[in-house]
């Protein structure tokens, strides 16, 4: 199994809602990412998780809250986020050693903020 | 920090021919991987090639290959016999090597490659 699952794909929400964006892997990789990539622009790191525990935020506002319950899975909660914060979220995972040195990337989720 | 920049932010190519999508990167690492992606409108970021810095050889996979030049800190990729499906925006992508296995992926502004028919 090579592949980042990512849920849902698609998500349409108020600025007053509460809502998950949940990504999962099963290739025992122990570094997780969240990019979040605007239209015809590179995506741009949020958040790197390694071990389960949260190493790098790129000063992402606090509307935006990344958790990770064990080594496969990786949530994005949302709340009170503004129109601007529509993008596509792009989860990723890579090995945690040197190995191939790649990240492997989910399908994202696109959101759009009303 | 490290930056990675790309030049072209459009290229077209007809089909069965061969184009050359430019990539520079400045870092002050001496260890360090390079990749190129593709992230067609079906938006899945999919790896295209990769190239360690630590070796001299370049890299190919099929009728994907790369000119990396270490000392001019360039990483271009080659497409031989291009073929409609390899319509995409084209990422060239810098990530540090270290001992902690989470460094992040640094990304180029992307380069758009129509495909004539």
């Amino acid at each position: 199994d090579t592949e980042v699952t990512q849920t849902p794909k698609h998500l349409v929400m108020g600025m007053t809602n509460k809502k998950s964006l949940k990504c999962e892997q099963h290739m025992g990789h122990r570094a997780m990412y969240w990019y979040k990539q605007k239209a015809k622009k590179p995506p741009e790191l949020m958040f790197v998780y390694s071990y389960e525990k949260l190493s790098i935020n790129e000063s992402v506002p606090s509307r935006f809250s990344p958790e990770c319950p064990n080594s496969s899975l990786l949530n994005l909660h949302l709340h009170a986020l503004q129109p601007e914060d529509s993008a596509l979220y792009l989860c990723a995972s890579s090995h945690r050693g040197l190995s191939t040195g790649e990240l492997f990337f989910g399908e994202g989720s696109r959101l759009t903020v009303l | 920090a490290q930056t990675v920049t790309q030049s072209q932010p459009e290229m077209s190519v007809q089909e069965a021919e061969t184009v050359t999508l430019s990539c520079t990167y400045d870092t002050s690492e001496s260890d360090y991987y390079l990749f190129w992606y593709k992230q067609p409108p079906s938006r899945q970021m999919i790896l295209v090639i990769r190239q360690e810095a630590y070796k001299q050889q370049n890299a190919t996979e099929n009728r994907f290959s790369v000119n990396f030049q270490k000392a001019a800190k360039s990483f271009s990729l080659k497409i031989s016999d291009s073929q409609l499906g390899d319509a995409a925006m084209y990422f060239c992508a810098y990530r540090r090597i270290s001992n902690f296995g989470n460094e992040k992926l640094t990304f180029g502004t992307g380069t758009r490659l129509t495909i004539i028919p």
